[in-house]
């Protein structure tokens, strides 16, 4: 089945203890992203991957880093949380340059940090 | 980023239509997309408009007017279960992607 998949689905940390965000997609997309949502303010981009070893920065980087090494893998990583980053958290992926790209969404992480 | 602009929520009765406005500021524009969330779920794809004009999707129908920075997403025959948020999304030319806030739809019987 075609999906991207997200890990853990919900995490509660403290402030400043370094966590880590999985996600994998199994369709071959060359473009990853990483958005956050939070109420009255829609879905921001964080980071986004057009390829393996390409990323750049989307509206919101601040206190987050990504990594792509891997086509099919783009962690999240979060080296010193806040209590701001307590948020609902997206990965996406899609092809790049065939017609509409449509993202294709993992089901969510949802993170507190106290 | 862009700023993007829909209203907050709508609520129409099952089987009307409803129009739900998106205006977008972009610097680069490389095509607009619908999506539909509902509560506690992953965004789903509607739609994609990057020439003037209408995009019929059975029910679902989404227009584009690039001068104007506008676009609309045209819900016909409601049902229940179309009650939702609805996210418009604008990508630049640099493959960002910027959402608004969404529109949350409501379907009274």
């Amino acid at each position: 089945e075609a999906q991207v998949t997200q890990n853990p689905r919900y995490l509660i940390t403290v402030t400043g203890k370094k966590l880590t965000v999985t996600c994998s997609q199994n369709m071959n997309h060359e473009y990853m992203s990483w958005y956050r949502q939070d109420p009255g303010l829609g879905l921001r981009q964080i980071y986004y991957s057009m390829n393996v070893e390409v990323t750049d920065k989307g509206d919101v980087p601040e206190g987050y880093k990504v990594s792509r090494k891997e086509k099919r893998n783009f962690p999240l990583i979060l080296e010193s949380p806040s209590p701001n980053q307590t948020s609902l958290y997206f990965c996406a992926s899609s092809f790049f340059d065939r017609g509409p790209n449509e993202q294709y969404f993992g089901p969510g992480t949802r993170l507190t940090v106290t | 980023g862009q700023n993007i602009d829909q209203p907050t929520e709508m609520t129409a009765t099952e089987g009307a239509i409803v129009q739900i406005n998106c205006t977008y500021q972009t610097s680069g524009f490389n095509g607009l997309f619908w999506y539909q969330q509902h509560a506690g779920e992953a965004p789903t794809f509607l739609s994609y408009n990057v020439l003037d004009g209408l995009e019929e999707k059975g029910r679902f129908s989404s227009f584009l007017s690039r001068s104007k920075g506008y676009s609309y997403l045209l819900l016909k025959e409601l049902q229940m279960k179309d009650s939702a948020s609805y996210l418009c999304a604008v990508r630049s030319n640099d493959y960002k992607l910027s959402f608004g806030a969404g529109t949350t739809v409501t379907v009274r019987a």
